[in-house]
């Protein structure tokens, strides 16, 4: 399984600002994750970052707000922008791995307070 | 496109209880991942199967992958309080990309 770092672990923030999140994996890979975890509430893929190329994003998630950066096969950055406290969330970061390349692997998450 | 349901959605028992959760979706996966969240941190992968009646363990843990590709099952036997979390059942939506159950909470009274 891959090792994912996530920076920072918690931020408190004002609204109206943003925050990038920085994803650091220990071997490369063609592709990197980012999830949206509401409080009390289940995983949503945000997009799906590819190196080289404009990240994927989800329904309901647009480039504006979630801009994402590739630069090499083993990092990645996400940023938060303009917030509100609806962005309040956790944010993780993940590479998929195993047997047949399902499996997900994630960083600790970004836990995320906007005031 | 495809939805886990998962349940129950949280548990409370007493230490040393077998617990039981699991998973089903309205169309047919080829996987079943199980994971588990503690607090403050990002999911770790308990158990994952591949084969439609595939009954795996992992320590006091067992999953099984139902026969009809539309179903999972996860459970702990002799829960401790290390076993307090949620726990996400998940499976391949598309290309390459995962889909979650809602959570089970479990809680556990020393």
């Amino acid at each position: 399984s891959a090792v994912i770092s996530q920076k920072p672990s918690r931020d408190i923030c004002q609204r109206g600002t943003s925050l990038t999140i920085q994803c650091q994996v220990d071997s490369q890979v063609t592709m990197m994750f980012w999830y949206r975890q509401q409080p009390g509430q289940s995983l949503t893929l945000i997009a799906t970052a590819n190196q080289g190329s404009e990240a994927t994003y989800e329904s309901g998630f647009v480039i504006d707000k979630f801009p994402i950066s590739r630069p090499n096969l083993t990092f990645s950055t996400l940023t938060v922008s303009n917030m509100s406290p609806e962005d309040s969330s956790i944010y993780l970061c993940s590479v998929l791995g195993g047997q047949g390349m399902d499996e997900a692997f994630f960083g600790q998450g970004t836990r995320l307070t906007v005031v | 496109g495809q939805q886990l349901n998962q349940s129950p959605q949280s548990m409370f028992i007493q230490e040393g209880e077998d617990v039981s959760m699991n998973c089903t979706s309205s169309s047919i996966f080829n996987t079943w991942l199980w994971y588990k969240q503690d607090p403050g941190e990002g999911p770790v992968l308990l158990i994952a199967l591949y084969k439609a009646g595939e009954l795996t363990s992992n320590g006091r843990l067992t999953a099984q992958f139902g026969i009809t590709r539309k179903d999972s099952f996860l459970n702990i036997s002799a829960s401790i309080p290390s076993d307090v979390g949620i726990y996400f059942c998940a499976g391949p939506q598309g290309a390459q990309k995962l889909v979650f159950g809602q959570g089970t909470r479990l809680t556990i009274n020393p």
